[in-house]
Formats: C-alpha cells, sequence, structure tokens
C-alpha cells in the first residue's frame, strides 16, 4: 500500500526552464511534508519542508505547493540548472514533525543543457 | 566537522552470516533512524529510537536488530532471518521533534 506516490519516474528538463515534479498521498493524517535531493550512491538532502497549515513554501529557486483537498504537493525548481540532475524524494509524517517518514520511489530529474 | 558517519561504504557478506552496520552521529542529536533503498523504491524505515537504551520496529523490522546504548550510536545488525538483504541501508538522525532528518552516506549490503 503505496501512501505516498510519485507517479513520474524520471523527468527531463531544459536548463533555464521550470521543473515541477509532483506527490501524491493517501493517508489523510499525514500533516507534514519534505523534499529530499538525492545523488547515486549518496545519502539524501533535505531541500524543503511545508506543514499542511500552509499552502505554499519557498526557499530560493524551490517552492512547494500543497493542495490538502486533492492530497498533493508539488516542488517547483526555476531555473533548473545542471547540477540540479539528481532523484528528488517526497515525504510525509502524520506528526506534525520530521519524524516517521513515509517516502515516495522517487523521480529523476535530469536537466539538460 | 559534524556530520553523520556510515561504515564500511561497501559490505560484502555469505547468505547466512549475521552482519553489522555501523552508524555514528557527532551532532548531538536524540533521534536516529535506519532505512533501506531498493531499486525503483523509496526509502523504507527499519527501526528508529529516539532515546538512548529505546527504540522501535519501523515498517519493515524483520530480520533486523539495533541498540542503542550511546546517543551517538546506533548499530543495525543484518540477520540470517532477512530474507533479501542486499540493499542500500541509510541511517539518519535528528535534533529535536521539529528538526529535519540528515541522512549518512549510505552502506551497500551485497549477500553473495
Amino acid at each position: 500500500d503505496q501512501q505516498v506516490k510519485q507517479n513520474s519516474p524520471s523527468l527531463s528538463v531544459q536548463e533555464g526552464r521550470i521543473s515541477i515534479l509532483n506527490c501524491d498521498y493517501t493517508n489523510s493524517m499525514f500533516d507534514y511534508f519534505l523534499w529530499y535531493k538525492k545523488y547515486p550512491a549518496e545519502g539524501p538532502t533535505f531541500l524543503i519542508s511545508i506543514s499542511s497549515i500552509k499552502d505554499k513554501n519557498e526557499d530560493g529557486r524551490f517552492t512547494v505547493f500543497l493542495n490538502k483537498s486533492a492530497k498533493h504537493l508539488s516542488l517547483h525548481i526555476v531555473p533548473s540548472q545542471p547540477g540540479d540532475s539528481a532523484v528528488y524524494f517526497c515525504a510525509a509524517s502524520p506528526t506534525g514533525t520530521a519524524s516517521k517518514l513515509t517516502f515516495g520511489t522517487g523521480t529523476r530529474l535530469q536537466v539538460t543543457l | 566537522d559534524g556530520g553523520i558517519t556510515q561504515s564500511p561504504k561497501y559490505l560484502f557478506r555469505k547468505e547466512g552470516q549475521n552482519v553489522t552496520l555501523s552508524c555514528e552521529q557527532n551532532l548531538n542529536h536524540d533521534a536516529m533512524y535506519w532505512y533501506r533503498q531498493d531499486p525503483g523504491q523509496g526509502l523504507r524505515l527499519i527501526y528508529y529510537s529516539q532515546i538512548v537504551n529505546d527504540f522501535q520496529k519501523g515498517d519493515i523490522a524483520e530480520g533486523y536488530s539495533v541498540s542503542r546504548e550511546k546517543k551517538e550510536s546506533f548499530p543495525l545488525t543484518v540477520t540470517s532471518a532477512q530474507k533479501n538483504p542486499t540493499a542500500f541501508y541509510l541511517c539518519a538522525s535528528q535534533h529535536g521533534g521539529t528538526d529535519t532528518q540528515y541522512f549518512g552516506p549510505g552502506t551497500r549490503l551485497t549477500v553473495l
């Protein structure tokens, strides 16, 4: 039972354009969401988070949008850079904190020149 | 230089042998976590510990054991009871309830 779903296994975007990565969840108890970036054979690094009391959180080139009624969140990267090429994981927690995370299966982003 | 270390980076074991993966952190974090990642899948929680001498099972604890005798250390033992032990294992730590989880570099375990 996949409670956090990233339905696009891969995405290719040109440098300078916007990258939009999507994530859907089924558990209505989730109220804290995070995005992690991962390079091969390395641990994930935290990018940005959002709690359910907000619908948008921005940090530099990264913005996360949360639509609670649709149980959907998205990560926007603007402008996309070649160094953004990695696997992006969406994660969710029912505790209002970053504890007890449930991860999606990841989306591989490739930013082309 | 604070961080989370996992050793070794690559580990090979014969089927039927127990193996212990190391995770150490010098961030003074209270909580520590173990995940496994398989190809095409997300990270799945094996065990976690929120304080010393206490730990809880995650979603896929069968065939694994942990200990938390020191705040800095949270070793994971993959026992012979684990049916499919070959995977990439990630350790994470977290300071407080609201802080994010920080991950180590991972250990790739291959059971031959």
